[in-house]
């Protein structure tokens, strides 16, 4: 089955316990991105990668890194989370830019950072 | 960064009617998406526009790319229980690596 998978999909934590939420698609797509989702805020985009090694900025990529070695993964990074990142995380992919044919989500990772 | 302009904000409805929402945007786009987010999951893409004025349907669901290219319209007619969830509009500009998304409408189905 075509999916992007991400773990976990729950987390608590301590502030400044660093974190990595790792996300794989199986689908060969060359681009993907990580989302947050905030109540009244929508999804804002934190990182997103075109291709292997290729990787930049989103809206909101304080406080976040990400790596992409493989085209495959896309693991996002709290170096020392802290309570205002705590939120819904969501990992996405698509085949070509998300403009022409949209992306396919993960599941989420509910991230609490106490 | 840029957020579009999606109203409305939820929306309480009986089973059977019919629901409209929209996006607006101050710029123009070249991409017109819409997503539904069931509870506990990512956002599903329901319908893509690719064209000014194009109007294409998925079941129930019929989405417009507004003639200007700054807004889009999603209409679902005889609404039903498993309807209820967020609905977002996301629009693509000059870049293709990036989206522009609405806030979201909460469809919420009266008892």
């Amino acid at each position: 089955e075509a999916q992007v998978t991400q773990n976990p999909r729950y987390l608590i934590t301590v502030t400044g316990k660093k974190l990595t939420v790792t996300c794989s698609q199986n689908m060969n797509h060359e681009y993907m991105s990580w989302y947050r989702q905030d109540p009244g805020l929508g999804l804002r985009q934190i990182y997103y990668s075109m291709n292997v090694e290729v990787t930049d900025k989103g809206d909101v990529p304080e406080g976040y890194k990400v790596s992409r070695k493989e085209k495959r993964n896309f693991p996002l990074i709290l170096e020392s989370p802290s309570p205002n990142q705590t939120s819904l995380y969501f990992c996405a992919s698509s085949d070509r830019g998300p403009g022409n044919y949209g992306y396919t989500f993960g599941s989420g990772t509910r991230l609490t950072v106490v | 960064g840029q957020q579009l302009n999606q109203s409305p904000q939820s929306m309480f409805i009986q089973e059977g009617e019919d629901v409209s929402m929209n996006c607006t945007s101050s710029s123009i786009f070249n991409t017109w998406l819409w997503y539904k987010q069931d509870p506990g999951e990512g956002p599903v893409l329901l319908i893509a526009l690719y064209k000014a004025g194009e109007l294409t349907s998925n079941g129930r669901l019929t989405a417009q790319f507004g003639i200007t290219r700054k807004d889009s319209f999603l209409n679902i007619s005889a609404s039903i229980p498993s309807d209820v969830g967020i609905y977002f509009c996301a629009g693509q500009g000059d870049s293709n690596y990036q989206l522009i998304w609405g806030a979201g409408t909460k469809l919420i189905i009266k008892p």
